[in-house]
Order: C-alpha cells, then sequence, then structure tokens
C-alpha cells in the first residue's frame, strides 16, 4: 500500500536558520506530492505540490523537490521566521483520478526569536 | 480565509449524546471530505462526497454517519461515541473528485467523556 514517512518532530531552530524536514514515501505508480502546513488552530493549508519527477514545488519560500530515484520530497527553506513555527504534514496522491490523499504523521516546526 | 468553515469548533459530549458536525464550503467545489486527527498518528480519511454521492467509506464505523445534503454542505452524525473517538474533524473539499487540490476547514475538537 502507500505510504508516507517524515521526520519526527519537535524540530526547533532560531531564527534565520535553515530548514529541512525529511519525507520518504511508498507508492506504486507515479504519485503527486504534497507539503501541507497547519498553523495552531487552524486547519491545513496546502503550501507547495510536485506531480512528476524532478518537478520542484515552491511557495512562501519553501521548496521540495521530487526525487523518484530516492522517493523522497524533502521540504526546505533557507531562512526560517518567527511565523513559520506550525506542523508540517507531507502527503501523497496515488495518481489522475484518484481522491485518496495518504499524510505522514507530521513534523512540528517551533522557531524562536 | 480557506473557504471551508465547520461548526461547532469545540464539542465536548457523553457517550449517550447525539450530535452533529457541519460543514459548509463556498468554493464551489463538488467533493467533500471529512478526515480524523489523532494525536500522533496520521490523519484517516473517514468518508467521500462526489457530487453528493458517498464514493468512499474508509472502514468507519457506524456510530459516524455523514450526510451530504448538497454540493455545499457535509454533515457528520455522531451518536454513542466512545472516548478514543475524542479528536479533531477536519472537512475539506476540492474542485473534482480525483484532481483537484484539497482545502481544508478549521476543524472541530470533539471531546468524548
Amino acid at each position: 500500500g502507500n505510504s508516507v514517512t517524515q521526520m519526527e518532530g519537535p524540530v526547533t531552530l532560531s531564527e534565520e536558520a535553515f530548514l529541512t524536514i525529511n519525507c520518504t514515501y511508498t507508492a506504486t505508480g507515479y504519485p503527486s506530492l504534497f507539503w501541507y502546513v497547519q498553523y495552531p488552530g487552524e486547519g491545513l493549508q496546502l503550501l507547495l505540490k510536485a506531480t512528476k519527477a524532478d518537478d520542484k514545488g515552491s511557495n512562501k519560500g519553501f521548496e521540495a523537490t521530487y526525487r523518484k530515484e530516492t522517493t523522497s520530497f524533502h521540504l526546505e527553506k533557507g531562512s526560517v521566521q518567527v511565523s513559520d513555527s506550525a506542523v508540517y504534514f507531507c502527503a501523497l496522491r496515488p495518481g489522475a483520478g484518484s481522491y485518496q490523499l495518504t499524510f505522514g504523521k507530521g513534523t512540528k516546526l517551533s522557531v524562536i526569536p | 480565509e480557506t473557504g471551508v468553515t465547520q461548526t461547532p469548533r469545540h464539542l465536548v459530549m457523553g457517550m449517550t449524546n447525539k450530535k452533529s458536525l457541519k460543514c459548509e464550503q463556498h468554493l464551489g467545489h463538488n467533493a467533500m471530505y471529512w478526515y480524523k486527527q489523532s494525536a500522533k498518528k496520521p490523519l484517516e480519511l473517514m468518508f467521500v462526497y462526489s457530487l453528493e454521492e458517498r464514493v468512499e467509506n474508509n472502514s468507519v464505523p457506524s456510530r459516524f454517519s455523514p450526510e451530504c445534503p448538497n454540493s455545499s454542505h457535509l454533515f457528520l452524525h455522531l451518536h454513542t461515541l466512545q472516548p478514543e473517538d475524542s479528536a479533531l474533524y477536519l472537512c475539506a473539499s476540492s474542485q473534482e473528485r480525483g484532481g483537484g487540490e484539497q482545502f481544508f476547514g478549521p476543524g472541530t475538537r470533539l471531546t468524548v467523556l
């Protein structure tokens, strides 16, 4: 079956530090990959996505590259801010025509001034 | 503003109560979803409705009963719940059943005593 594994949190960084949150997946075929973010007290928001191998998704300074050879979709940001404190979820959708999103457990990020 | 609203935001109920969660989407989407978010577990997809027809039911206990009267509204009726049902219940919607991005509401925090 499909599965997503992301690094255990919590992750605590100082402001302006470099961020990496690892995500690897198991899926058949050619899944689409997503990063969602959940701020305190809110629902999930789509942060970025990639639909095929070697695609790079980017938004708000965050980036992730779809690496089929390593089945990975690591999230990176060069300089985090306090406002980036949230829980980040990696997810996959098996393929076109599927509505099933499989999520990782989430990684909590805390950025301190 | 996500365009997906949920009420109530918080709910405390006894094991013998009957209550309902409501979700409304203002995005013109035609698919709606219920997810359960428990601590330290991945998001679990519970139900999917497309064009008001239930298209997925992921082995959810019958004490959870969904209803989708139209494409803008989704309900989750609850009765005789167990304490382990305490969780954050998230509603989402998408433009099309298979390919659209899912937009999430803020969730209802449910506590079963």
